[in-house]
């Protein structure tokens, strides 16, 4: 059983550029969400998908946009992007409802240059 | 405004001795909380959780204590063996409100457990 998957590992891009970011959720999970780590700080929410729909969301602008898919696949999308966007982004999924754990991908490591 | 703090960047502590990991919220509405441990270049990974209206959870060598009147939660973990070095989150979320996608995490400890 595949846990939550994660694509790219890694990459480098240009401010002002345009980033994609993709997740595969566990099996069985309907629920993603997103979160940006720096460097020496815990993880933050960016924003919960289920059922194609954004459902609730950080202190993140606009600038930040996802997508949720039929399959429960998701997209992250980061515009305009600024030298302090420079983070590990983690997808994380859980079926819903309360109490059930979540579980995180390994990231995908976005560096801005 | 940090609702969820760890004060303690690391901790080093020799192996098979107990490690006692802390965290402190500020938001008297967190009704579950989380610990995960996080290794270099990999996600991080549920450890064990515990629900406001418990005080105690444990699980093998982990156990987490909930003080509700100090809003202060505890990670135990007995004993220490060096694989267990790793950041160590602390996450709660509003659970009851449906709302326990939203993970607020602490800045994390660095554990050093030393053979």
């Amino acid at each position: 059983d595949a846990g939550v998957t994660q694509s790219p590992t890694h990459l480098i891009k240009t401010r002002g550029q345009q980033v994609t970011l993709r997740c595969s959720p566990k099996s069985g999970h309907d629920t993603v969400s997103w979160y940006q780590q720096a460097l020496g700080q815990g993880p933050q929410f960016i924003f919960q998908y289920y059922e194609e729909e954004e459902r609730q969301r950080g202190n993140f602008p606009d600038r930040f946009s996802g997508h949720q898919y039929p399959n429960y696949s998701s997209e992250l999308n980061v515009n305009a992007l600024l030298l302090g966007d420079s983070a590990l982004y983690l997808c994380a999924s859980s079926p819903r409802g309360p109490g059930n754990t979540i579980y995180f991908g390994e990231g995908s490591w976005l560096t801005v240059v | 405004d940090q609702q969820v703090k760890q004060n303690s960047p690391s901790l080093s502590v020799q192996e098979g001795r107990i490690s006692i990991l802390n965290c402190d919220y500020t938001n008297s509405m967190f009704d579950y909380f989380l610990w995960y441990k996080k290794y270099p270049a990999e996600g991080p990974t549920f450890l064990i959780s515990i629900s406001s209206i418990k005080d105690k959870n444990e699980d093998g060598r982990f156990t987490v204590f909930l003080n509700k009147s100090a809003k202060h939660l505890s990670l135990h973990i007995v004993p220490s063996q060096p694989g267990d070095s790793a950041v160590y989150f602390c996450a709660a979320s509003l659970n009851s409100g449906g709302s326990n996608y939203k993970l607020t995490f602490g800045k994390g400890t660095l554990l050093t457990v030393n053979p």
